[in-house]
């Protein structure tokens, strides 16, 4: 086990929603990273946050958006949900940034119909 | 930007037998590269990674090669056990934050 923990485990919506899912790092990880993993394709990068503030963004729009809390936890918020976000959300942190390596939580499945 | 592809996408072996995927990245100034494995409804769970001062590293029945010159690093398994099938992607490191690139993933099946 990793120690990175998320919620819900899945989730169902519709288009036009917005959804809120949460990501519990491991203890005295500064970093997170969140990515989107379609249906039989690899993680796409959405952004890193460390120490509460925004530190990359992949090639997602601005109704993707995150928060880090001092607590190790974090959300990453999508407005205006549309079909395509159906997707595995993953959450991943690591003690810092540079080289550090990256542990994953279990993700959330999100379905919008 | 950077782009990483994998081959094969499917790969079928008997136990027993060695297990090889590989990778090419883009970007020459990535710098690390590691290798998750998915299991099927879980998250990717990291099982070796190499950085770019290191050509090999081994641990117990995995290996990772890479070759900078050639923008290619691949995972070796061998004695391959049922418990390896699974899905297994290689990713590479971009820009200053270390995100992390990923290929489309190798399906590996592990015949008894």
């Amino acid at each position: 086990e990793t120690g990175v923990t998320q919620s819900p485990t899945h989730l169902i919506k519709t288009r036009g929603q917005q959804v809120t899912l949460r990501c519990s790092s491991q203890s005295g990880h500064n970093t997170v990273s969140w990515y989107q993993q379609a249906l039989g394709q690899g993680p796409q990068f959405i952004f890193q946050y460390y120490r509460e503030e925004e530190n990359g963004r992949g090639n997602f729009p601005p109704r993707f958006s995150g928060l880090q809390f001092p607590n190790y936890s974090s959300e990453l918020n999508v407005n205006a949900l549309e079909l395509d976000d159906s997707a595995l959300y993953l959450c991943a942190s690591s003690p810092g940034t540079g080289k550090d390596t990256q542990y994953f939580g279990p993700g959330t499945r999100l379905t919008v119909l | 930007g950077e782009n990483v592809e994998q081959h094969p996408s499917t790969l079928s072996v008997q136990e027993g037998d060695s297990a090889v995927i590989k990778c090419t990245y883009s970007d020459s100034a990535s710098n690390y590269f590691p290798w998750y494995k998915q299991e099927l409804g879980k998250g990717p769970q990291l099982i070796i990674d190499i950085r770019s001062n290191v050509g090999e590293k081994k641990d117990q029945r995995i290996a990772v090669t890479l070759n900078k010159t050639a923008k290619h690093f691949s995972l070796h398994i061998t004695e391959t056990q049922p418990e390896d099938s699974a899905v297994y992607f290689c990713a590479a490191s971009m820009g200053s934050n270390y995100q992390l690139i990923w290929g489309a993933g190798t399906k590996l099946i592990i015949k008894p």
